[in-house]
């Protein structure tokens, strides 16, 4: 299965200033997870929604924040963005109560 | 704290050649550990999902295993190909929303033709 997409591919953003990445989910995943992917690292779990509530949080401050809508489609939002935020972001669906996670393509985010 | 160690960070082997890839977990208590292939710039594409009753799973040319009680996993490929160059990452999942997964670092694998 695949069909989770993200926008937009590239962003390029000042420290301080806010951003908003977008997901889209397969159809039928009603769960969405967030991960940041430094260069060079592994992902990292920043939260997961599920029924447009936050259901988990990894080690990430509050200014890290997210929505999801009732189409299952999701946002993550940055607020005073800072240089170790430059990552790829990768948005992943599942169905809550099952185990794969289906990632999007990700966003890379240049924060200068 | 759950922590994910892969080994060797690179990997370059001629084509053809069969090969390994390993991973350890420091928390034994896990719900499953996935195989993940990633393409420079790219998502994450699952090749694997080994469920923690289980002990290894197969698909095409790859196989991995599973040692929970050593928090050890191993991804074979069989008879490379240069479209095999990529990045593998392993994770794990500890079950419970509030974790999501907890990945390695990753092999950065290439095939030479």
């Amino acid at each position: 299965e695949t069909g989770v997409t993200q926008s937009p591919t590239h962003l390029i953003k000042t420290r301080g200033q806010q951003v908003t990445l977008r997901c889209s989910s397969q159809s039928g995943h009603n769960t969405v997870s967030w991960y940041q992917q430094a260069l060079g690292q592994g992902p990292q779990f920043i939260f997961q929604y599920y029924r447009e509530e936050e259901n988990g949080r990894g080690n990430f401050p509050p200014r890290f924040s997210g929505l999801q809508f009732p189409n299952y489609s999701s946002e993550l939002n940055v607020n005073a963005l800072e240089l170790d935020d430059s990552a790829l972001y990768l948005c992943a669906s599942s169905k809550l109560g099952t185990d794969t996670q289906y990632f999007g393509p990700g966003t890379r985010l240049t924060v200068l | 704290k759950q922590e994910v160690t892969q080994i060797p960070a690179a990997l370059s082997v001629p084509e053809g050649e069969n090969l390994v890839l390993n991973c350890s977990f420091t928390d034994s208590a896990i719900y499953n550990l996935q195989w993940f292939r990633q393409d420079p710039g790219k998502g994450l594409t699952s090749l694997l999902l080994i469920q923690s009753s289980q002990r290894e799973q197969t698909s095409g040319r790859l196989n991995a295993s599973l040692d929970k009680s050593s928090g050890r996993s191993t991804l074979y490929i069989a008879a490379s190909q240069p479209g095999d160059s990529a990045t593998y990452l392993c994770a794990v999942y500890s079950g419970g929303g509030a974790d999501g997964l907890t990945f390695g670092k990753g092999t950065h694998l290439i095939i030479q033709p």
